[in-house]
């Protein structure tokens, strides 16, 4: 069963630019959720869709937007880049909420 | 405020013996807890998990303890082998309508000695 699948795996933009990150979830899930990984903040929530639909989103602010499509892939935009959304994100889906999420190997994304 | 907690940054143990990682939580709404190994370039791998209305969990070497009164959790993995030194994350959620994402800790990097 192929796993989560993210893309790109890395990435580099400038300051100001924007930019899209795209989910391939494990077939059959219909939960995606997207995390930012930092090495001062660690792992933290993002936003997290079911059916198209964003259920919940993490404390960031309106730069970062989600959304997902009717088979269930999903993209993560970021507007107006600042150097400090370096990071690793890092996408997970799963069967439905309360089932474990299993996560893709993340883009990393480099702000120059 | 940091609402999952892994105070030991790292632990290192010896191959055979038993490996005992620790999470404290202060949100006492999380009732679904699980485990997940991280490799470096890698995401996180799904280990095992607990609900809140059980206090054990096991899968083959891993068992996952859950005290709710002391709102604390650890991760048994006996024996512990090489191919375990990996940085460990606890996480939490809690359920219901208006579920939030995963609150993970900052993680303890496990060395397994030969």
């Amino acid at each position: 069963k192929a796993g989560v699948t993210q893309t790109p795996r890395y990435l580099i933009k400038t300051r100001g630019q924007q930019v899209t990150l795209s989910c391939s979830p494990i077939s059959g899930h219909r939960s995606v959720s997207w995390y930012q990984q930092t090495p001062g903040q660690g792992l933290q929530f993002l936003f997290e869709y079911f059916s198209e639909t964003q259920r919940n989103k993490g404390n960031f602010p309106g730069r970062f937007s989600g959304r997902q499509f009717s088979n269930s892939r999903s993209e993560m935009n970021v507007s107006t880049l600042e150097l400090g959304d370096s990071a690793l994100y890092l996408c997970a889906s799963s069967a439905t909420w309360n089932q474990p999420q299993h996560f893709g190997d993340g883009t990393r994304l480099s702000i120059l | 405020d940091q609402q999952v907690k892994q105070n030991s940054p790292s632990l290192s143990v010896q191959e055979g013996r038993i490996s005992i990682l620790n999470c404290d939580y202060t949100n006492s709404m999380f009732d679904y807890f699980l485990w997940y190994k991280k490799y470096p370039a890698e995401g996180p791998t799904f280990l095992i998990s607990i609900s809140s209305i059980k206090d054990k969990n096991e899968d083959g070497r891993f068992t996952v303890f859950l005290n709710k009164s002391a709102k604390h959790l650890s991760l048994h993995i006996v024996p512990s082998q090489p191919g375990d030194s990996a940085v460990y994350f606890c996480a939490a959620r809690r359920s219901g309508g208006g579920a939030d994402g995963l609150t993970f800790g900052k993680g303890t990097h496990l060395i397994i000695q030969p």
